[in-house]
């Protein structure tokens, strides 16, 4: 199994760009869900799934779109670049029993200029 | 909501020391994870507590969960270089099935 992987690795925007980062796992893991982590702020919780075609929000939703299509693939999409979201960005997936292992991404670190 | 505060933010040791490190919830925990991370890279899944009293152990590494659910401690025992990197507890709040928030993270740093 690959586990949980990311795309790209690396990315620099100019402000008002969008742009989608891809996430995708391959354990069957109805959980899925995204993260930011700014310093000093630890991580939080951007959107999350519970399954195709189901997401909800997280703590800090705005200025994100996701879907979930697949149980596969969880892309986020970044509507109009703004310098407020560069961080790294972490994807997660888990099966749906919380007392499973929370399994994360390599994460893709975002600038936006 | 669940907060959770982790102590202290940052840990300066020996290598060979011992060190601790906590994370307080503001309410009761119904499952503690345990992650590390080393600088530029994810989240490595350390250990999960469920149960009030748990105990649990990986190599040097001890996490406890405390009676009341509401404190976990995590002790590294004999410190290594390699064990240097962002510890970071995170919980599933109460009510929810899904949820996993995190504490800020507890940055250690082990001097040869």
């Amino acid at each position: 199994n690959a586990g949980v992987t990311q795309t790209p690795k690396f990315q620099v925007l100019k402000t008002g760009q969008s742009m989608t980062l891809q996430c995708a796992q391959d354990m069957n893991h109805e959980y899925m869900s995204w993260y930011r982590q700014d310093p000093g702020m630890g991580l939080r919780l951007i959107h999350y799934s519970v399954g195709a075609g189901i997401t909800d929000q997280g703590e800090v939703p705005n200025g994100y779109n996701v879907s979930r299509s697949t149980t596969e693939d969880f892309p986020l999409r970044l509507l109009s670049a703004a310098p407020s979201q560069t961080s790294v960005y972490f994807c997660a997936s888990r099966r749906k029993d919380s007392s499973y292992e929370q399994y994360f991404g390599p994460g893709t670190r975002l600038t936006v200029t | 909501s669940q907060e959770l505060e982790q102590s202290p933010q940052s840990l300066i040791v020996q290598e060979g020391k011992n060190l601790t490190i906590n994370c307080t919830s503001s309410k009761t925990l119904y499952g503690l994870y345990w992650y590390k991370q080393k600088y530029g890279e994810g989240l490595i899944f350390l250990m999960m507590l469920q149960k009030g009293g748990e105990e649990k152990s990986h190599e040097k590494i001890t996490a406890k969960l405390d009676e009341k659910k509401q404190q976990s401690s995590l002790h590294i025992t004999a410190s290594q270089p390699s064990h240097a990197g962002i510890y970071l507890c995170g919980a599933v709040p109460p009510g929810s099935n899904y949820k996993l928030t995190f504490g800020k993270g507890t940055l250690l740093t082990v001097n040869p």
